[in-house]
């Protein structure tokens, strides 16, 4: 089974913090995504990698940077943290061509920004 | 632009009862369709996805759905409900190179599923 692994369930930060969410698959998937999920407002689009070292802007990236080193590794980065940034961050990473987009999600990351 | 509705924020129904969760998209060609669940404070889980060929899918728990073109539906359907479907639904749709990217989905806001005893 395909395995996406947030190593970090519940963080709680303060105001202008730094944050590092990772996330880790294990089934040598091109495709990484990272979405934020709210009550009433579904899943969201932050940012996606196809590549080690490429990126590209969701549809909310803005306070959120992104970094692809290793190809099983893709981390969120809050630059410094707001409270409206508290959420659930969940990641999913997927293979290319015909499975692209079945996704598999980690099981995620709630981030409360106090 | 591509969109994905589930009118119902929330329903309830009774274990052994059926249940239709419903779905609608906006996309202009064929697109790739998807079911997910998540349970309290979980990931998302894959129901049952649709690409193409036969219209009514089978997916994983006993989950099916039924792609309706005419319509522009994927409605998601369960005989019986067990007291362990109770979780929230996620249907999404995806195409291989919407604006440019590969795999992306966008997804409706969610059904959220009570299952009374």
């Amino acid at each position: 089974d395909v395995k996406v692994t947030q190593s970090s369930r519940y963080l709680v930060k303060r105001t202008g913090e730094k944050v590092f969410l990772e996330c880790v698959q294990d089934m040598d998937h091109e495709n990484m995504f990272w979405y934020r999920q709210d009550p009433g407002l579904g899943l969201r689009l932050i940012y996606f990698s196809y590549d080690v070292k490429m990126k590209e802007k969701g549809d909310i990236p803005e306070g959120y940077s992104v970094s692809r080193e290793k190809k099983e590794r893709f981390s969120l980065i809050l630059e410094s943290a707001s409270t409206n940034q508290t959420s659930m961050y969940l990641c999913a990473s997927s293979e290319t061509g015909a499975g692209a987009n079945v996704l598999t999600f980690g099981a995620g990351s709630r981030l409360t920004v106090l | 632009a591509q969109s994905v509705t589930q009118p119902d924020i929330h329903i309830t129904v009774s274990e052994g009862a059926s249940l239709e969760l419903r779905c609608n998209y906006s996309y202009g060609a064929t697109p790739y369709l998807f079911w997910y669940v998540q349970s309290p404070g979980q990931g998302l889980q894959l129901l049952l996805k649709y690409f193409s060929g036969d219209t009514l899918v089978q997916g994983i728990k006993g989950f099916e759905a039924e792609f309706k073109r005419s319509q522009s539906s994927f409605n998601l359907r369960k005989p019986s409900v067990h007291w362990s479907d109770a979780a929230e639904y996620f249907c999404a749709v995806g195409a291989l190179n919407y604006g440019g990217s590969q795999g992306n989905l966008i997804f409706g806001k969610g059904t959220k599923l009570s299952v009374k005893p």
